[in-house]
Order: C-alpha cells, then structure tokens, then sequence
C-alpha cells in the first residue's frame, strides 16, 4: 500500500524553529515530485512548497520564503521541511503530497493524513 | 494568479444535480484539479487537466472547462459526496487552490 506519513509537528513558540518529515512506503519516493500543503484550522487549503526529483526545482509560497526550507532525503524516502522564524499564522495542519505523475504534473493524487503545527506563547 | 470558487456553499439533497465553478484571474490552459475533502480527512484527488478523472473516481463527478472558467459538476448526489470542494490551478507557481465550497445536506 502506498502512503505518505508526516511526523514533527508539535507547540512552538513564535520565532521558533521546527522540522516536519514526510516518510514514504510502497513508492520509491526519488520518483516524484513532491510538495507540502497546510490548512489552518477551519480554514482552506494553501500550497506551501515543491521540490522536484532529485531537489533540483524548488519553490515556496510567498508566505514562507526565506523561512522555509523543503529537502528530501531519497536514501530514506523521506522528505522534509525546516520551518524557522515561525509565526502565529503559521498554525495549521501540514500535509506532504505527491505530484501526479506524469505530464502535465501539477495536481496532487497521493496525501499523507497530516501533522498538527501550533504557533503560540 | 487568483483562484475564485462560487458559490461558497450548496445545500442539496440526495440525488440532485449540482455544478460548482471556478474562475481563475488569468488563462491556465486545462492545468486545473478538483480535489474533495470530508471532515477531519485529507483531500481527495478527483478530477486533473480539467477534465480527466482520477482512478477510482465515480463517473457522476464530471470536470469541463478550459481558460479561465472551469466547472465541477456531481450529477447525482450521493451521501457520501457531502463534502468541502477545492479547485487548484497548476499553471504556475504559486499552486494556489480556490476557497472552497461546501456542499451540506438541505
């Protein structure tokens, strides 16, 4: 069975630092494209970043860069975000998911079940 | 570019007809996703390039449209499709997703 499963999630406080990973089984993860998509509580879903095979395209929300960091690890099928400069706003349910692939890639068919982020003091 | 979805909500029954639209600020071609989302559960791909449907996928869920204007339409409610809808353009980046719709239970 395919799946995606996010861990790292916890309460920081604003400024903060914390590093989500996303570990994937039944899928060798240094085939896809990959992304981070969060969803603040009650609210919609916002696209956060992307990184290609092999990391050499990346790309972030506006909201995140330069304090985001998306990488993978594809020895450990993993992949990965390094959240720094953290903020209120940032509060939200993390989820990792796959680019369909093929061509056009763009939409997201494999989604992990999440990991719960919580800016507070 | 900016995604926009009407209506916000739908309260429908079983069985009927319902069409959600999405509208993006610029021409996206047909890079275009449907995604449904339940309660507390991660989103669901249903529908790519604006038309196509993903494996596994009820054939009453029907994506059209190309450009700017796009539509979801579910052409015979079922309980299990009361859910929130998003849209997603994949054009370029930022992949932004429309602000939803949710269908509830008239």
């Amino acid at each position: 069975e395919v799946q995606l499963v996010e861990s790292g999630g916890g309460l920081v406080e604003p400024g903060g630092s914390l590093r989500l990973s996303c570990a994937a089984s039944g899928l060798p993860l240094s085939s896809f494209e990959m992304n981070w998509v969060r969803q603040a509580p009650g609210k919609g879903l916002e696209w956060v970043s992307y990184i290609g095979t092999g990391g050499t395209n990346i790309y972030y929300a506006d909201s995140v860069r330069g304090r985001f960091t998306i990488s993978r690890d594809d020895a450990k099928n993993s992949l990965y975000l390094q959240m720094s400069s953290l903020r209120v706003e940032d509060t939200a349910l993390y989820y990792c998911a796959r680019d369909l692939p093929g061509e056009p890639a763009g939409s997201f068919d494999i989604w992990g079940q999440g990991t719960v982020v919580t800016v507070s003091s | 570019i900016r995604m926009t979805q009407s209506p916000s909500s739908i309260s429908a029954s079983t069985g009927d007809r319902i069409t959600i639209t999405c509208r993006a600020s610029q021409n996206i071609n047909t890079y275009l996703a449907w995604y449904q989302q339940q309660p507390e559960k991660a989103p669901k791909l249903l529908i790519y390039a604006a038309s196509t449907l993903e494996s596994g996928v009820p054939s009453r869920f029907i994506g059209s449209g190309s450009g700017t204007d796009f539509t979801l339409t579910i052409s015979c409610l079922q309980s299990e499709d009361f859910a929130t809808y998003y849209c997603q353009q994949y054009s370029d980046y930022p992949r932004l997703f429309g602000p939803g719709t949710k269908v509830d239970i008239k």
